[in-house]
């Protein structure tokens, strides 16, 4: 089973300011890596996929990079919906699909 | 419209049984990888089961042998029969898929359901 760690657990941002949220992988995943937000109370929402591709409907403030066993989900001016939790997700040797622990990003 | 709506849970006793419902709209099921992934309180996002469109079935060590995934392609659902229940199962399940181009990653889920409560407690 491959294992997604993310750091940090919690990342303090102000609004305006960049945000990296990073993920890494215990073996190679390839570039099938996604990255999801989720709100409380709400499902997640995919924002990339193929660790680089943004989804339908996620704006260019998000991207996505790396391959292999390292990835970072950098959101470039956070705005105020954009304080949630994130979690990576690896779909390159499944089942099982594993996912990260999550990230949560607060207002800072 | 793209939908997905679970039905099906509530609070349970420990080894009890549950089956889950997740009605799909917009899309047929049988055509897709259907998953369920569960969120136990306050917790991270864990994979419970996939069947993908030629039948597959495959399942997380922590449900295998209890839980089992299926689909009726008449009535466009997806299924969670869940046996043996312990506290640990508690969590909202959530159905979800990958559609269009999301869907040739044959692992992101683009489509969620809302997700349904099982509290399994005595």
């Amino acid at each position: 089973e491959i294992v997604m760690t993310q750091s940090p657990a919690t990342l303090s941002v102000s609004p305006g300011e960049r945000a990296t949220l990073s993920c890494r992988a215990s073996q190679s995943v390839s570039s099938n890596l996604a990255w999801y937000q989720q709100k409380p109370g709400q499902a997640p929402r995919l924002l990339i996929y193929g660790a680089s591709t943004r989804a339908t409907g996620i704006p260019a403030r998000f991207s996505g990079s790396g391959s292999g066993t390292e990835f970072t989900l950098t959101i470039s001016s956070l705005q105020s919906e954009d304080f949630a939790v994130y979690y990576c997700q690896q779909y390159n040797n499944w089942p099982p699909l594993t996912f990260g622990q999550g990230t949560r990003l607060e207002i800072k | 419209e793209v939908q997905l709506v679970e039905t099906g849970g509530g609070l349970i006793q420990p080894g009890g049984s549950l089956r889950l419902s997740c009605a799909a709209s917009g899309f047929t099921v049988s055509s897709n990888y259907m998953s369920w992934v569960r969120q136990a309180p306050g917790k991270g996002l864990e994979w419970v089961s996939v069947i993908y469109s030629g039948g597959s079935t495959y399942y997380a060590d922590s449900v295998k042998g209890r839980f089992t995934i299926s689909r009726d392609n008449s009535k466009n659902t997806l299924y969670l029969q869940m046996n043996s229940l312990r506290a640990e199962d508690t969590a909202v399940y959530y159905c979800a898929t990958g559609l269009g181009i999301v869907a040739r990653s044959e692992g992101a889920f683009d489509i969620w359901g809302q997700g349904t409560m099982v509290t399994v407690s005595s």
